[in-house]
């Protein structure tokens, strides 16, 4: 299993730009969601999912989407970068929906917007 | 919403001291509480975890503690390794209307050897 994977490891993008961070998972799992991870803060969530074409929003949604149309597939969409969007976004699932269980992290995309 | 505040921001201790790192929360609702180690430039790894029912858990030289009355919980390092330095993060779940984790602002921790 390759677990978690995330697309691209880094990307620059230019104010007003849109792009498309793609995650996905072939470990059958139905919950998966989205962090930003600024320099010396916690992770915050983004959006989630507990299973195909259900989703909702987190803590700092504004400026993201998202859909599942699979199982596997969780893709977080910017829609107009700002400078404000400079982070590092890890994509996560997990097994379970009522508690979450543990959380497989994707290794990250550093993403600037100069 | 969930609120998690962690301290302290970064802990020094001597190889093979122990090190201990709190956590609050503030909703009531929450029921699993993980611990993350973060390497520079590295993702998130579980590192142990407790459920609500559950006062204590104990993995090695790492434990957790859990007290759903002050709504504290506590990570214990013992005999700490310079590989144990890293970003610890605490994070809390909450088991109804939005089912996700609130991270809290992690923990630098630094083994000197």
């Amino acid at each position: 299993n390759a677990g978690v994977t995330q697309t691209p490891k880094f990307q620059v993008l230019k104010t007003g730009q849109s792009m498309t961070l793609q995650c996905a998972q072939d470990m059958n799992h139905e919950y998966m969601s989205w962090y930003r991870q600024d320099p010396g803060m916690g992770l915050r969530l983004i959006h989630y999912s507990v299973g195909a074409g259900i989703t909702d929003q987190g803590e700092v949604p504004n400026g993201y989407n998202v859909s599942r149309s699979t199982t596997e597939d969780f893709p977080l969409r910017l829609l107009s970068a700002a400078p404000s969007q400079t982070s590092v976004y890890f994509c996560a699932s997990s097994g379970r929906t009522s508690f979450v269980g543990e959380q497989y992290f994707g290794p990250g995309t550093r993403l600037t917007v100069t | 919403g969930e609120n998690v505040e962690q301290h302290p921001s970064t802990l020094s201790v001597q190889e093979g001291d122990s090190a201990v790192i709190k956590c609050t929360y503030s909703d009531s609702a929450s029921n699993y509480f993980p611990w993350y180690k973060q390497e520079l430039g590295k993702r998130p790894q579980l590192i142990i975890d407790i459920r609500s029912n559950v006062g204590e858990k104990k993995d090695q030289r790492i434990a957790v503690t859990l007290n759903k009355t002050a709504k504290h919980f506590s990570l214990h390092i013992t005999e700490t390794q310079p590989e144990d330095s890293a970003v610890y993060f605490c994070a809390a779940f909450r088991r109804t209307g939005r089912r996700a984790l609130t991270f809290g602002s992690g923990t630098r921790l630094q083994v000197q050897p």
